[in-house]
C-alpha cells in the first residue's frame, strides 16, 4: 500500500547549522508530496508541497524536490534557527485518475531541536 | 479569525461514555476530513466529506464511531462506549478541493 518512510528522530542541531531530513515514499497512482510542521501547541502547518516530479518546493528557507528516481522528498535548510525546533511530517496524497478522495498519508514524523 | 476551528481543545472522559467532537472548517471549503494522531505517530485518516456526503468511512476504527456533517458545513465525530486505546489528538483538516489541506488545532482526548 501507500506509505511514507521518515528518519526517525530527534534530530538536535546548533543554530545556523545545515538540515537535512530524509523522507522517501511509496505510491501508486500520481502523488503529491508534502511537509508540514509542527509546532509547540499548534496544529499541523503547510511547510511546503510538490505536486509532480522535479518539481521543488521552497518556503521559509526550507527546500525539498520531488525525485521520481529514487522515490524521495528529503526536506532541507542551509541555517537552521532556534525558531525552527518542531515536529515535521512528510506526507502524500494519490491522485487517480478515477478520482480520489485526497487524503494524506504521513509519515511518523521528526523532532528537530536547534540548540542556541 | 478564518481558520479551522475545532471544539473542545481538551477532553477528558471515563471509559464507556460517550465523546463527541465538532469541527467548523474554513467557510466554503467542500471537503472534510479528520484524522487521529497518537503519541509519537503521524495522523492517521479516519474520514472525508464531499459537502454533505460522507464519501469514505471504511477507515474508520470500529463501529463505535460515526461522524456527520449535516448541512455540508461544521462536522462532528462522535465515539461511543470511550475505551483507553481511543486516547489521542483528533484532527479535523479542510479543503477547497485540490491538494491543500488545512488542519485545525485538533481535540485532545483522555480516556481515564
Amino acid at each position: 500500500g501507500d506509505s511514507v518512510t521518515q528518519m526517525e528522530g530527534p534530530v538536535t542541531l546548533s543554530e545556523e547549522a545545515f538540515l537535512t531530513i530524509n523522507c522517501t515514499y511509496t505510491a501508486t497512482g500520481y502523488p503529491s508530496l508534502f511537509w508540514y510542521v509542527q509546532y509547540p501547541g499548534e496544529g499541523l502547518q503547510l511547510l511546503l508541497k510538490a505536486t509532480k516530479a522535479d518539481d521543488k518546493g521552497s518556503n521559509k528557507g526550507f527546500e525539498a524536490t520531488y525525485r521520481k528516481e529514487t522515490t524521495s522528498f528529503h526536506l532541507e535548510k542551509g541555517s537552521v534557527q532556534v525558531s525552527d525546533s518542531a515536529v515535521y511530517f512528510c506526507a502524500l496524497s494519490i491522485w487517480n485518475y478515477g478520482g480520489s478522495q485526497g487524503n494524506l498519508i504521513f509519515g511518523k514524523g521528526t523532532k528537530l531541536s536547534v540548540k542556541p | 479569525d478564518t481558520g479551522v476551528s475545532q471544539d473542545p481543545r481538551h477532553k477528558i472522559t471515563k471509559r464507556g461514555q460517550n465523546v463527541t467532537f465538532r469541527c467548523d472548517p474554513i467557510s466554503e471549503h467542500n471537503r472534510l476530513y479528520w484524522y487521529r494522531q497518537t503519541l509519537g505517530q503521524g495522523p492517521e485518516f479516519l474520514t472525508y466529506f464531499q459537502n454533505e456526503a460522507q464519501l469514505e468511512k471504511s477507515r474508520l476504527l470500529s463501529d463505535r464511531f460515526s461522524a456527520e456533517r449535516p448541512k455540508g458545513s461544521f462536522s462532528t465525530l462522535e465515539i461511543q462506549r470511550t475505551e483507553q486505546g481511543d486516547s489521542a489528538m483528533y484532527l479535523c483538516a479542510s479543503s477547497p478541493g485540490g491538494h491543500e489541506q488545512f488542519f485545525g488545532p485538533g481535540t485532545r482526548l483522555t480516556v481515564l
